[in-house]
């Protein structure tokens, strides 16, 4: 049974505040890590998909890191603004036996940013 | 719209009532997954499609839900006799099988709420 966990589940920060969130997913067989911002009443949106250990990866404010060695990764929002409140996702894609590419998703953590 | 598109957005029905759910890929996909997310958790497997073959079905699965995939298009989700344990949202997903690293497209779900 793989267990993705993420820390915290929650956050309110102010706008302007940095902040990180924190992904830990199983190292054996490890293939991929994915993470979804997902708003509500819209689709999960995909941020970043990871492989590489020591992998980074940014988009605009955010930003991800990669130890898959360790089995964590960390996404980071620099700036938050109030469209960044959502619940932030991360899945664990681990291959081998009959896994067609299934992931297996953390809890989320949700963000929000007051103005 | 070209992305994952999912029919009806919500739906209320009485418990021991019969639902069907549609998912619609992005059309060019060969992988449609379903998930289910229930309150305070993260998204949890169902069940993965390649083509028209089901080829993986998940444990939360029992004989009261059904799913297929006709032709290899879009894919429906069916529920019988529905308890209110099945409250829940249910997301689905596409993905192409040479894009490496199986990026998943997810549509806003379906938001079942059984009374």
């Amino acid at each position: 049974i793989l267990n993705v966990e993420q820390s915290p589940q929650s956050l309110h920060v102010q706008e302007g505040d940095s902040t990180n969130f924190t992904c830990s997913f199983p190292s054996s067989n490890f293939y991929a890590l994915h993470w979804y911002r997902w708003e509500t009443a819209k689709s999960p949106e995909a941020l970043f998909v990871m492989t590489l250990n020591g992998d980074e990866k940014k988009k605009g404010r955010i930003s991800a890191t990669l130890n898959t060695k360790e089995g964590y990764s960390y996404l980071y929002i620099k700036g938050s603004q109030p469209e960044d409140s959502a619940t932030y996702l991360c899945a664990s894609h681990n291959a081998g036996g009959t896994s067609y590419g299934k992931l297996t998703f953390g809890q989320g953590t949700i963000l929000t940013v007051h103005p | 719209d070209t992305g994952v598109s999912q029919d009806p957005r919500h739906k209320i029905t009485k418990r021991g009532q019969n639902v069907t759910f549609r998912c619609d890929p992005i059309s060019e996909h060969n992988r449609l997954y379903w998930y289910r997310q229930t309150l305070g958790q993260g998204p949890e497997f169902l069940t993965y499609f390649q083509n028209e073959a089901q080829l993986e079905k998940s444990r939360l699965l029992s004989d009261r839900f059904s799913a297929e995939r006709p032709k290899g298009s879009f894919s429906t989700l069916e529920i019988q006799r529905t308890e209110q344990g099945d409250s829940a949202m249910y997301l689905c997903a596409s993905s192409w099988t040479a894009a490496g690293v199986n990026e998943q497209f997810f549509g806003p779900g379906t938001r079942l709420t059984v009374l």
